[in-house]
């Protein structure tokens, strides 16, 4: 059974730090690895999609990293916002029809 | 072009009822998954309908149920809601079931509180 794990479950920096959120994921058999942001009580904001093949995707300050063999996945934050506050999830499409998500790193960029 | 929409934004009903949810999928997608999110917790998947079948179902009952119409929108249906039913769902499409094309854009949400 496919199981996803995020570190840290939350995270509190000031603003300008660079900063890596983890999530580790049981069964190497995924189709690909997707990236949220979700402020609260809202929809979820695609970030970042990591196919199977590959072994990272940028986006501005974002860059998210995959080692499908190790079962992990990283998502490097530079000089974070303030606007950068919100919850991160990490999901991986496993069979072809399901996202299984973990349950999120909550990050606070103070100023 | 329109992203996934959904209505309505909140809804509140009593143990019992039944409760209809609904979602328009992005342009172009012909694939949509529903999820429900508990507070604090990470979205659980509900099912997929792709080209108007259910396309995979995860670990929820058969009060459960969906369409999905010709033009993709789709519709959740849940009878006889019970209190652990009240939840954050998300309704999500994509291109295409499976493979490369499946990034899922997801939509606003349709908070449930069920009293």
């Amino acid at each position: 059974k496919q199981e996803v794990t995020q570190i840290p479950a939350a995270l509190s920096v000031p603003e300008g730090e660079n900063l890596v959120l983890n999530c580790s994921f049981t069964d190497s058999a995924i189709y690909n690895l997707q990236w949220f942001r979700q402020d609260p009580g809202k929809g979820l904001t695609s970030l970042l999609l990591i196919q199977s093949s590959q072994r990272e995707q940028t986006s501005g300050r974002l860059n998210a990293s995959l080692d499908k063999s190790s079962g992990r996945s990283t998502l490097y934050i530079a000089a974070s916002q303030p606007g950068d506050s919100a919850t991160y999830l990490c999901a991986v499409f496993h069979n072809t029809d399901k996202l299984i998500f973990g349950t999120g790193t909550r990050l606070q960029v103070f100023p | 072009e329109t992203g996934v929409t959904q209505s309505p934004t909140h809804l509140i009903k009593t143990r019992g009822q039944q409760v209809t949810l609904r979602c328009s999928s992005q342009s172009g997608h012909n694939t949509v998954s529903w999820y429900q999110q508990a507070l604090g917790q990470g979205p659980q998947f509900i099912f997929q309908y792709y080209r108007e079948e259910e396309n995979g179902r995860g670990n929820f009952p058969p009060r459960f149920s969906g369409l999905q119409f010709p033009n993709y929108s789709s519709e959740l249906n849940v009878n006889a809601l019970e209190l652990d039913d009240s939840a954050l769902y998300l309704c999500a499409s994509s291109l295409e079931a499976g493979g490369p094309l499946n990034e899922q854009f997801f939509g606003p949400g349709t908070r449930l509180t069920v009293l």
